[in-house]
């Protein structure tokens, strides 16, 4: 089974703060994609990946930047963390044919 | 025009009866169609992917595609409770990556 591992399920950080999510998947995928989902406005697309070290925007990029420096591993950076980045964030991992396979989500707070 | 609908729902039926849970996309190029369901709380779960038009059945689920009239579907039938759940649409669209475009979701309760 595909398994992708994001490492906080819960976390509450502090307006201003710099947040790192972190997203391990374990069956060699060549894309890797962060999402972040909120109530009325579904899934959606914050950056994704296709290769190590390769990164493209999606529809909201703006507040986050991300990092790829080995192809098992997708982080999420929140440069200075912000209300509005209250959120659940989801990480996947797919071969390219498109499937996707979510990690658990990781519920951020932003006080 | 949003790239991916679906009705919002709730959709409710009763237990044993088929669901029907409809997705229309607008780029005519599309060439992949996944269903997720996400149960409350919880992260989406791929179920059915669909490729070529017609009909998939994988146990009690079969997804429908005709990309004529640029529409994908998901029966479900002999629906249990444990169906109940928010059923997404996913569509992968003509560029070089695999980016999918994803629907709001139908929210389905099967009802004992």
């Amino acid at each position: 089974d595909v398994k992708v591992t994001q490492s906080s399920r819960y976390l509450v950080k502090r307006t201003g703060e710099k947040v790192f999510l972190e997203c391990v998947q374990d069956m060699d995928h060549e894309n890797m994609f962060w999402y972040r989902q909120d109530p009325g406005l579904g899934l959606r697309l914050i950056y994704f990946s296709y290769d190590v070290k390769m990164k493209e925007k999606g529809d909201i990029p703006e507040g986050y930047s991300v990092s790829r420096e080995k192809k098992e591993r997708f982080s999420l950076i929140l440069e200075s963390a912000s209300t509005n980045q209250t959120s659940m964030y989801l990480c996947a991992s797919s071969l390219a044919q498109g499937s996707q396979y979510f990690g658990a989500g990781t519920r951020l707070s932003v006080l | 025009q949003k790239e991916v609908e679906q009705n919002s729902g709730p959709l409710s039926v009763p237990e044993g009866a088929i669901a029907s849970l409809n997705c229309t996309y607008s780029d005519r190029g599309s060439q992949s169609f996944f269903w997720y369901r996400q149960y409350s709380g919880k992260s989406p779960e791929l179920i059915m992917f669909i490729y070529s038009n017609g009909d998939k059945e994988d146990g009690r689920f079969t997804a429908q595609l005709n990309k004529a009239s640029q529409y994908v579907s998901l029966l479900i039938r002999d629906s249990q409770p444990s169906d109940s759940a928010t059923y997404l649409c996913a569509v992968k669209t003509k560029t070089s990556y695999d980016k999918v475009i994803f629907g709001p979701g139908t929210s389905l309760s099967v009802i004992p």
